[in-house]
């Protein structure tokens, strides 16, 4: 049961483009969204992350857009940079009930200079 | 400043052998740990978590165990290894329930 779904599964951007990464969810109990990246080799580390409470979460050239209604995510990453390729995992969790962390499948972003 | 350290860094292990991988977290009393697996290019699965001494639950069975001998340390481990647990494995935490999960450096394991 993929409770998270992540697309595209890969994306290529040319630096200075914004991507668009997508994730949506089925648990409407969800209430806390995580983004993770992960450059090769290494562990992930969380990025951005957003409540419900909001539709918007902001951090620099990274902005989520929530919507709760249609249960879908999206992560925008503008004027890309060679640095941000990475894959991308979209998490969620429920404050009540499961302890689990639930991951999407990612997207690898490739920014080509 | 909160450090996790995993051990160790890396394994290449039999078949069949025993297996213990290790965490420590310092800087952070009575923090919330968790295990990860994530095959080669695939997702992270939650395996077990732990919010005190002594006290592990398990999320999925990957004929794994896990235990939390003291308050900043969190053991998983195997009798038998399989082929299938080749992987990274992450030991993560949090400050409590529900909040942001931070991960360690990881343990890549390779088992022929």
């Amino acid at each position: 049961q993929q409770q998270v779904r992540q697309s595209p599964q890969s994306l290529t951007v040319w630096e200075g483009e914004t991507a668009i990464l997508n994730c949506s969810y089925e648990d409407s109990t969800f209430d806390y969204f995580p983004w993770y990246w992960q450059f090769p080799r290494e562990s992930p580390a969380l990025l951005i992350a957003i409540r419900p409470v909001s539709n918007k979460k902001e951090d620099g050239r990274f902005t989520i857009f929530f919507n709760k209604r249609e249960k879908k995510l999206s992560l925008h990453i503008t004027d890309s940079q060679p640095g941000d390729s990475a894959t991308y995992f979209c998490a969620a969790i429920a404050s009540s009930g499961s302890w689990q962390l639930i991951f999407g499948s990612g997207t690898q972003l490739t920014v080509m200079p | 400043a909160q450090t996790i350290h995993q051990w160790p860094v890396a394994e290449i292990k039999a078949v069949g052998s025993p297996l213990s991988l290790g965490c420590t977290i310092k800087g952070k009393s009575s923090p919330n740990l968790y295990w990860y697996w994530q095959a080669t290019g695939g997702t992270l699965q939650q395996l077990f978590y732990s919010i005190t001494v002594g006290q592990v639950e398990s999320v999925v069975q990957l004929n794994l165990s896990a235990s939390r001998p003291k308050d900043d340390q969190f053991i998983l481990s195997t009798e038998k290894l399989l082929l299938s647990h080749s992987g990274f494995y992450l030991c993560a935490w949090s400050p409590g329930q529900k909040d942001t999960q931070y991960f360690g450096p990881g343990t890549r394991l390779l088992v022929l």
